[in-house]
């Protein structure tokens, strides 16, 4: 079974502008989460959608946005990058919401410059 | 505020012997406790875990404890091997999705 794939891996922006990134969840998975990690701050929860709905929220501006499709597949989208957005943003996948392990992808490491 | 913490950065064990890796936390509310394991440019891989109505769990090497009157989970490793080096995360299930703290990066002395 193919694991979870994001889309790009890597990723050059500058401030201000905007960025969008895939996420394919593994086969069978309903539930995608997307998470940030930085040096200082570890990992931290961004949202997670189940069957194409936001199910928990972390405490993130509203720039930081996301959606899910009917075939499972995520998107997350930042507005407005500012340099403090460079990271690494990780999607994980499970069954269900909410559920006990979830799986991880690569990552897409972000860079504003 | 940070409700789960691991507050050794980094640890580093000969190989061969025990690695213990701590994690505290603060919300009563957790009710499931998970140890991920990150190489660099990899993304988290699920090592373990435990719920909360339990005081261990063991796999292979790798055997979780939790004592929840001391809001405290540690991980241990036996024994140590050079491929166990890598960032280890500690994460606990609440309201709000799964909470992680910054890591412990193990190395593995030779």
């Amino acid at each position: 079974k193919a694991g979870v794939t994001q889309t790009p891996r890597y990723l050059i922006k500058t401030r201000g502008q905007q960025v969008t990134l895939s996420c394919s969840p593994i086969s069978g998975h309903r539930s995608v989460s997307w998470y940030q990690q930085t040096p200082g701050q570890g990992l931290q929860f961004l949202f997670e959608y189940f069957s194409e709905t936001q199910r928990n929220k972390g405490n993130f501006p509203g720039r930081f946005s996301g959606r899910q499709f009917s075939n499972s597949r995520s998107e997350m989208n930042v507005s407005t990058l500012e340099l403090g957005d460079s990271a690494l943003y990780l999607c994980a996948s499970s069954t269900l919401a909410g559920a006990d392990t979830q799986y991880f992808g690569p990552g897409t490491r972000l860079t504003v410059l | 505020d940070q409700q789960v913490k691991q507050n050794s950065p980094s640890l580093s064990v000969q190989e061969g012997r025990i690695s213990i890796l701590n994690c505290d936390y603060t919300n009563s509310m957790f009710d499931y406790f998970l140890w991920y394991k990150k190489y660099p440019a990899e993304g988290p891989t699920f090592l373990i875990s435990i719920s909360s109505i339990k005081d261990k769990n063991e796999d292979g090497r790798f055997t979780v404890f939790l004592n929840k009157s001391a809001k405290h989970l540690s991980l241990h490793i036996v024994p140590s091997q050079p491929g166990d080096s890598a960032v280890y995360f500690c994460a606990a299930r609440g309201l709000g999705g799964l909470t992680f703290g910054k890591g412990t990066h193990l190395i593995i002395q030779p």
